[in-house]
């Protein structure tokens, strides 16, 4: 079992749907969360950082961690074209030189 | 965050050739990766960039195959040596910012080997 599962995809939506990514993961010391957002030809860029359980909320994004279940999402609220890109969770424990495993990325596109 | 050049920002090279990657950070980091992103795979830690001693090289990775330099706070450099096809991927450098933890990314390298 691999530490960290993302369904691959892709995904499509149309404009103004609501988009839900999940990721679930084995390793119980993780202790930090994260979600990228990638788009073509582009680096991660840093979108949602989250630290133990519980949600947390910037504009239309939503980032949501259920330890207990070992699972986190992420929301997209009226989702846009411009939000058509890759997404990538990451996690890591807590401590100096932990490192982030990622998931393989899921890629959105929302359809005008 | 972190304004991170990376350059180039895409190349296709020669069997056997070596190509050297830089990336180039707005201000002093103690922390520099090197990340491979292959096709339907997950972002691969390739080694650390550690500023005045040697890399840290992750499981699978060697210094001869990717040598890393670090000779300061704000650069590094990672050479992909006697390339082959499977080595044609993206090549993202990243840093992390020491008072939250968090790690930013290069635009990446897009790089085939024909």
């Amino acid at each position: 079992q691999k530490e960290v599962e993302q369904d691959p995809g892709p995904l499509s939506v149309p404009e103004g749907a609501i988009v839900s990514l999940n990721c679930t993961y084995s390793n119980s010391a993780f202790q930090y969360f994260m979600w990228y957002r990638q788009y073509s030809r582009k680096g991660p860029e840093l979108l949602m950082y989250t630290y133990s359980s519980g949600n947390k909320e910037d504009g239309r994004f939503t980032a949501q961690v259920d330890k207990s279940s070992k699972y986190i999402s992420l929301f997209i609220r009226d989702s846009q074209p411009s939000d058509s890109a890759t997404y990538l969770c990451a996690m890591r424990q807590a401590g100096a030189n932990s490192k982030l495993t990622f998931g393989k990325g899921i890629t959105l596109s929302v359809r005008p | 965050s972190a304004v991170i050049s990376q350059k180039p920002s895409r190349d296709i090279c020669q069997r056997g050739t070596s190509l050297t990657i830089q990336c180039q950070v707005d201000s002093q980091v103690t922390m520099m990766f090197w990340y491979r992103q292959q096709p339907g795979q997950s972002l691969t830690l390739i080694a650390t960039a550690n500023q005045g001693s040697e890399a840290t090289y992750e499981s699978g990775f060697v210094i001869d195959k990717f040598p890393i330099s670090r000779p300061n706070l704000t650069f590094s450099t990672l050479t992909v040596s006697n390339m082959s096809p499977e080595d044609s991927s993206i090549y993202l450098c990243s840093v992390e910012r020491t008072e939250n933890e968090k790690l930013f990314f290069g635009s990446g390298t897009q790089l085939s080997v024909l």
